[in-house]
């Protein structure tokens, strides 16, 4: 049973173009919605995150939209960059219980030149 | 400030052995928790804990063992090594206000 689930599974853009990535869940419990980076090589590093009383939060070029009712939340990056390709994961949790986050299958983004 | 620390970083075991995996973060978090990352499937939750002496399954818990008798430290045990735990194993550990920091992995090969 997926709980939240990623699109596209990869994605290819030119430098300066402005990838999107999204990700959609079943649990309405769920209340903390963050998005991870991960390089080759390493471990998941938070990268924005964001709770369901905004529908909107940016950090630096990356901004979260969040729908409520849709159960729908994605990730833009503004002006992509070469080192911007990485694998981005979604993910959900609902904090008032056992710490337990669920993760989308992941997106491997390819920004080129 | 080292965070989460795993090790070792790789290893290659025969089906059959038994290993653990270890895991230590310097943050004082309460909460710990190991994911195994598969390709096409994300970070699959394995077991996690809430505190010393406190663990429960995750989504993907048969094959493995855990114990928390510190708050620092969170070792993965395989009981009996079988090639479907090929994986890259991810220990993580967050303080409850949102957040985990990941430890940097171990690559598994079970032959």
């Amino acid at each position: 049973q997926q709980q939240v689930k990623q699109s596209p599974q990869s994605l290819i853009v030119q430098k300066g173009g402005i990838p999107i990535i999204n990700c959609a869940y079943e649990n309405t419990a769920f209340d903390y919605f963050p998005w991870y980076q991960q390089f080759p090589g390493k471990g998941p590093a938070l990268l924005i995150a964001i709770r369901p009383d905004v529908s909107e939060k940016k950090e630096g070029r990356f901004t979260i939209s969040f729908n409520k009712s849709a159960k729908q939340f994605s990730l833009h990056i503004m002006d992509s960059q070469p080192g911007d390709s990485a694998t981005y994961f979604c993910a959900a949790e609902d904090t008032g219980t056992a710490s337990k986050l669920t993760f989308g299958t992941g997106t491997r983004l390819q920004v080129t030149l | 400030n080292a965070g989460v620390t795993q090790t070792p970083k790789f290893q290659v075991l025969k089906t059959g052995q038994s290993m653990t995996l270890q895991c230590a973060q310097d943050m004082n978090h309460e909460y710990m928790s190991w994911y195994r990352q598969d390709p096409g499937m994300g970070l699959r939750l394995i077991h996690y804990s809430v505190g010393a002496g406190i663990t429960d399954q995750g989504e993907v818990p048969n094959g493995y063992n855990v114990s928390r008798s510190t708050t620092e430290d969170f070792p993965l045990r395989l009981l009996s090594a079988a090639p479907s735990q090929t994986s890259v194993y991810f220990c993580a550990s967050t303080g409850g206000l949102g957040g985990y920091t990941f430890g940097s992995g171990t690559r598994l090969t079970v032959v």
